[in-house]
């Protein structure tokens, strides 16, 4: 079946520019993480969804970064006025929400951002 | 906090021979651990997970890792490696028990694979 898929794949921008990223998840996975993998770095994370509610945004880096899942299913990552510190590739992943307990989540292949 | 430290930035193996990669993590109660691959342009792909139950995990590829509560350690293993495991290797935890709980990933190994 299909995975979790993000668009651009890449994304070059000026420095100032907002740029929106995009991804799909999984069909019928309620719960949505994007991550930030800065170069040589682990991911790390910036925000969840619970369907439509955003319910973690703790790991958002500034109030340029917003994120959005309005139908619960696909979901934007918006970054304003970039900076080059926000070159980096910016993960999505997906998994089923429903357990009650520790799940597997599926990443996409990324969006590679790129500012400058 | 949680966290977890990959202490190999680059490891080199031969073509066949075994291999471990090294994690240790930092966590107040029981760890959900996870070892993830990542090949160049390519997403992150799950190796493994423990959750409970034994220790020794098996995974796909060929990989197991083993949790060692009282070294606080989680390491990868492999008996033969294949030129085809050349990637990046992170060791994560998850930050609590519920389906909303956040992964929490090491800096990653890097394997290279020597004909």
């Amino acid at each position: 079946g299909a995975g979790v898929s993000q668009s651009p794949r890449y994304k070059v921008a000026k420095r100032g520019q907002d740029v929106a990223l995009r991804c799909d998840p999984i069909s019928g996975h309620v719960s949505l993480f994007w991550y930030q993998q800065a170069l040589g770095q682990g991911p790390e994370f910036l925000t969840y969804f619970q369907n439509e509610a955003q319910l973690d945004k703790s790991g958002l880096p500034s109030d340029r970064f917003f994120a959005e899942r309005p139908e619960g299913s696909v979901s934007t990552l918006k970054i304003q006025r970039t900076q080059q510190e926000d070159s980096a590739v910016y993960l999505c992943a997906s998994s089923l929400g429903t357990s009650g307990g520790p799940e597997e989540q599926y990443f996409g292949p990324g969006t590679r951002l790129t500012v400058t | 906090a949680q966290s977890v430290t990959q202490p190999d930035i680059h490891i080199t193996v031969s073509e066949g021979a075994s291999l471990e990669l090294r994690c240790n993590y930092s966590y107040g109660a029981t760890p959900y651990l996870f070892w993830y691959v990542q090949s160049p342009g390519q997403g992150l792909q799950l190796l493994l997970k423990y959750f409970s139950g034994d220790t020794l995990v098996q995974g796909i590829k060929g990989f197991e890792a083993e949790f060692k509560r009282s070294q606080s350690s989680f390491n990868l293993r492999k008996p033969s490696v294949h030129w085809s495991d050349a990637a990046e290797y992170f060791c994560a935890v998850g930050s609590g028990y519920s389906s909303a709980s956040k992964i929490i990933f090491g800096s990653g190994t890097r394997l290279s694979i020597r004909p």
